[in-house]
This record gives structure tokens, C-alpha cells and sequence, in this order.
């Protein structure tokens, strides 16, 4: 079975440009999540979805970050504009609903901003 | 304020070992919680997990232990092989989505 699927794996982009992150989560499960990883902070999660329907996004840093989910195979991270603070690791990970059930990760995009 | 904590950063353990990993929480509401491991250039991998009405897990070489009114989990790796060389997050969830400590490296020396 795939995994769930991030593109791109790496990006790197001058400061105030738009960056888009996808991911593609496992076929089945419903609930969806972007995390940011940094030395500082550590994994940190941004916002979840179920259902396609966002249900936290208290931990978005900042207006200049969106997410959706138009639909239960895709969803997208954006930052726009992006700033050199934004640099980290994205990951994305999903998981069926329910407790106990374990979140399964990407492999992350590395963000880069210069 | 860190509802997760992980207080080692790092652990070099000699293969064939036992290799300890321990982690604190402070959220009471917490009742399930599970072991990530990473490998570099790749995410999280679910490693293992503990329900709050149990104090112990085994699964092979992994054992996790959890004690609540210590608010104390521990993943205990035994034999350590050097595979296991990699970063261990304890992560926790209760009413919230899950909280991540911010790891422990774990380097397993042949």
C-alpha cells in the first residue's frame, strides 16, 4: 500500500514568494494533519482535518499560512509570502478517525527560504 | 509550555544492550499514548503505543511502560541493534490531537 505522499521533497525559494506543499494521504483515512518540525519547537502540529473539514488551526502561525483539503485524496499547505523563518520540514500525515488509531507520516518537504 | 517532554536529547547505548527512553507528561487528560521513530530524510514511523488503562505494552524487542501517577512513560529496546540508531518521539493525546516531545537520538554503537 502507498504511503502518504508529499511533493515536492525539497524547495527552495527566494523570500516573498508563494509555496505550495501537497500531499497525497493514505487511501481510507480521514483524518488529515500538517505538521513543522524545527530544532527550536521541535514537531509541531499546524492544523487537521477530518473529513476534508478543518477542524484546528490554532497552531497556523500566521495569516500568511493556508491549508485546504478539496477532497479526501488531496490536500495543500501554502505560505504566501513566504519569510526565512518559515525554513523547516513539513510534514504531512493522516490516519483513520478514532482513538488509538496511529497517524502515519510523509516523508516531509524541506522548505528553504532565502 | 510543554505538555510533552522528552529530557534527554541524546542516549549511545552498546549493542545488545538495553536502551532506555523515558518521557514526561504533564496534561492529565492524556490516555493514549505512542512511540515514533525517525530515520533521517524520512518521517515518523509509529513504532509502538500504550492505552492509559494499562501500565505495560511488549511488542518484541519494544517495551513501553507507562506509569500515571508519575505522569512517566518509558520505551524500553532490548537487545538494541545498531538499526535502531535513530531519533524516538513520545507523543500523547487525550481530547487534543497528538503532542510530540521534541525526541531523543538514540545511537546504537556495534
Amino acid at each position: 500500500d502507498a504511503g502518504v505522499i508529499q511533493s515536492p521533497r525539497h524547495e527552495v525559494t527566494e523570500m516573498g514568494q508563494e509555496v505550495t506543499l501537497r500531499c497525497k494521504p493514505i487511501s481510507g483515512h480521514n483524518s488529515l494533519f500538517w505538521y513543522r518540525q524545527t530544532m527550536m519547537r521541535g514537531l509541531e502540529l499546524l492544523i487537521y482535518f477530518n473529513n476534508n473539514v478543518p477542524i484546528d488551526d490554532s497552531g497556523m502561525p500566521e495569516d500568511r499560512f493556508s491549508a485546504k483539503m478539496p477532497n479526501a485524496s488531496f490536500s495543500t499547505l501554502k505560505i504566501q509570502p513566504s519569510e526565512p523563518r518559515d525554513s523547516a520540514v513539513y510534514f504531512c500525515a493522516s490516519s483513520r478517525t478514532g482513538g488509538g488509531q496511529p497517524q502515519h507520516f510523509g516523508d516531509g518537504t524541506r522548505l528553504s527560504i532565502l | 509550555d510543554q505538555q510533552v517532554k522528552q529530557n534527554s536529547p541524546s542516549l549511545s547505548v552498546q549493542e545488545g544492550r538495553i536502551s532506555i527512553l523515558n518521557c514526561d507528561y504533564t496534561n492529565s487528560m492524556f490516555d493514549y499514548f505512542l512511540w515514533y521513530k525517525k530515520y533521517p530524510a524520512e518521517g515518523p514511523t509509529f513504532l509502538i503505543s500504550i492505552s492509559s488503562i494499562k501500565d505495560k505494552n511488549e511488542d518484541g524487542r519494544f517495551t513501553v511502560f507507562l506509569n500515571k501517577s508519575a505522569k512517566h512513560l518509558s520505551l524500553h529496546i532490548v537487545p538494541s541493534q545498531p538499526g535502531d540508531s535513530a531519533v524516538y518521539f513520545c507523543a500523547a493525546r487525550g481530547n487534543t490531537p497528538l503532542v510530540f516531545g521534541k525526541g531523543t537520538r538514540l545511537s546504537v554503537i556495534a
